[in-house]
């Protein structure tokens, strides 16, 4: 079992709808959450943290955690063209290692 | 943000020549520096955590001896691609952790295109 786990996708969404991106996670001790954006040959952007299970908003984006069910989640209201990426849910290990999923591509349709 | 500086962007090398990548951060002090390797259409695996004054922990099946981490200062880190070989083509990101314990949060250098010919 990978410790991070997300769908490859690619999740294909219309302009201007949700995009949903699920992630779980198999180490319970883990306490702090990423998601990261990744345009091809780019290096991976820093979108959201989270630590505390419930929901935290910035702009178009909700990060979502249940620490007992282990898994995080991503929401983007209103998509865009733009955001169209791969998206890596990433969970921090010891010293601050952190454990990435293989991601999940997201391509928003105009 | 925070901003992590990668350099060079881009190398091409030829095969059996060593080539070095460095990794700065530019705006804080980072004791701990991590070394990725992504081939594409797969995501980041991790190489090696850097310490700064000590010896760089390798991940399983990371040769150290082909893969030289030096961690000299608090802002910067090198990684030496020694006796280089195509299958060493691949984007080396770089990623520092900031000193300051109240964040968590680590940042991505741009990243370096190794090609080895």
């Amino acid at each position: 079992q990978k410790e991070v786990e997300q769908n490859s996708g690619p999740l294909s969404v219309p302009e201007g709808a949700i995009a949903s991106l699920n992630c779980t996670y198999s180490d319970r001790g883990s306490q702090s959450f990423f998601w990261y954006r990744q345009y091809s040959g780019k290096s991976p952007e820093l979108i959201m943290f989270i630590y505390s299970n419930g929901d935290k908003e910035d702009g178009r984006f909700t990060a979502q955690l249940n620490k007992a069910s282990q898994y995080v989640s991503l929401l983007i209201r209103d998509s865009q063209p733009s955001d169209s990426a791969t998206y890596l849910c990433a969970v921090n290990g010891s010293w601050g290692k952190l454990q990435f999923g293989a991601g999940t591509q997201v391509v928003v349709t105009p | 943000g925070a901003v992590v500086s990668q350099h060079p962007s881009r190398v091409i090398c030829k095969s059996g020549t060593s080539v070095k990548i460095e990794c700065r951060s530019l705006d804080f002090q980072a004791t701990t520096m991590f070394w990725y390797r992504q081939f594409p259409k797969q995501s980041l695996m991790l190489m090696a955590t850097s310490n700064e004054g000590s010896k760089a922990t390798y991940e399983q099946g990371v040769e150290k001896d082909k893969f030289l981490i030096n961690h000299a200062s608090l802002t910067l880190s090198t990684l030496t691609v020694t006796s280089a070989h195509p299958e060493d083509s691949s984007f080396y990101i770089c990623s520092a952790r900031p000193q300051d314990p109240s964040g968590n949060t680590i940042y991505f250098g741009e990243g370096s295109w190794l090609t080895v010919v």
